[in-house]
């Protein structure tokens, strides 16, 4: 069974431009969450998505929005860039949402 | 408000060696779900334990062991007999319940502690 996949694994943005990710769960599973990654911060949960609607979020500020398919595949966009945006973006799937969740390997952003 | 504290940023051990990673949390909610996940230099969070609020019985697991302890707010993680390929950063992580049960999948995470398992 395949794992949790996450495209692009690297990107490199200019501050103010926009990004979109993506995050295919494991097959069967309907719930995706989101998580940011940085050395200061640490992980912090952004958003989880199940059968299209965002059902939980983060303390995050509306540059980051994120949208969830029918086939479960979710993509997360971040608007406007910072330079602190820079950090790894873990997706993660759950069956449910209520049990536990598997990681992908992530994505890297660097925002120069 | 939740949180999850993990003292011990670095530790350091010689193959074969037991180690312990401390993990202490606070939160008013009488349900809830501790994790333990492992994140080798991949990036990649390895799923490696649920426990939920009401169960303290400890759990072994191979080498890896956990001490679930509700009195003191602790659910330590410790590996018996280390090895090279356990050495990763080590995250434990609590979550919401949902009134009928089940964890929310809002996790919130330790700082991390960086294993380090010299040969």
């Amino acid at each position: 069974k395949a794992g949790v996949t996450q495209t692009p694994r690297y990107l490199i943005k200019t501050r103010g431009q926009q990004v979109t990710l993506s995050c295919s769960p494991i097959s069967g599973h309907r719930s995706v969450s989101w998580y940011q990654q940085t050395p200061g911060q640490g992980l912090q949960f952004l958003f989880e998505y199940f059968s299209e609607t965002q059902r939980n979020k983060g303390n995050f500020p509306g540059r980051f929005s994120g949208r969830q398919f029918s086939n479960s595949r979710s993509e997360m966009n971040v608007s406007t860039l910072e330079l602190g945006d820079s950090a790894l973006y873990l997706c993660a799937s759950s069956f449910t949402g209520r049990d536990e969740q598997y990681f992908g390997p992530g994505t890297r952003l660097t925002v120069t | 408000a939740q949180k999850v504290t993990q003292a011990q940023t670095e530790i350091s051990v010689v193959e074969k060696e037991d180690v312990t990673l401390d993990c202490v949390y606070e939160t008013r909610d009488t349900t809830y779900y501790l994790f333990w996940y492992k994140q080798p230099p991949s990036g990649e969070l390895v799923f490696l334990i649920r426990r939920n609020s009401f169960d303290e019985q400890n759990e072994i697991s191979g080498r890896y062991s956990w001490n679930f302890q509700k009195s003191t707010s602790s659910f330590n993680f410790t590996i018996t007999a280390s090895q090279v390929v356990d050495s990763a950063v080590y995250f434990c992580a609590l979550s919401e319940a949902m009134n009928y049960g089940g964890a929310t999948n809002k996790l919130i995470f330790g700082t991390g502690t960086l294993l380090a398992v010299q040969p």
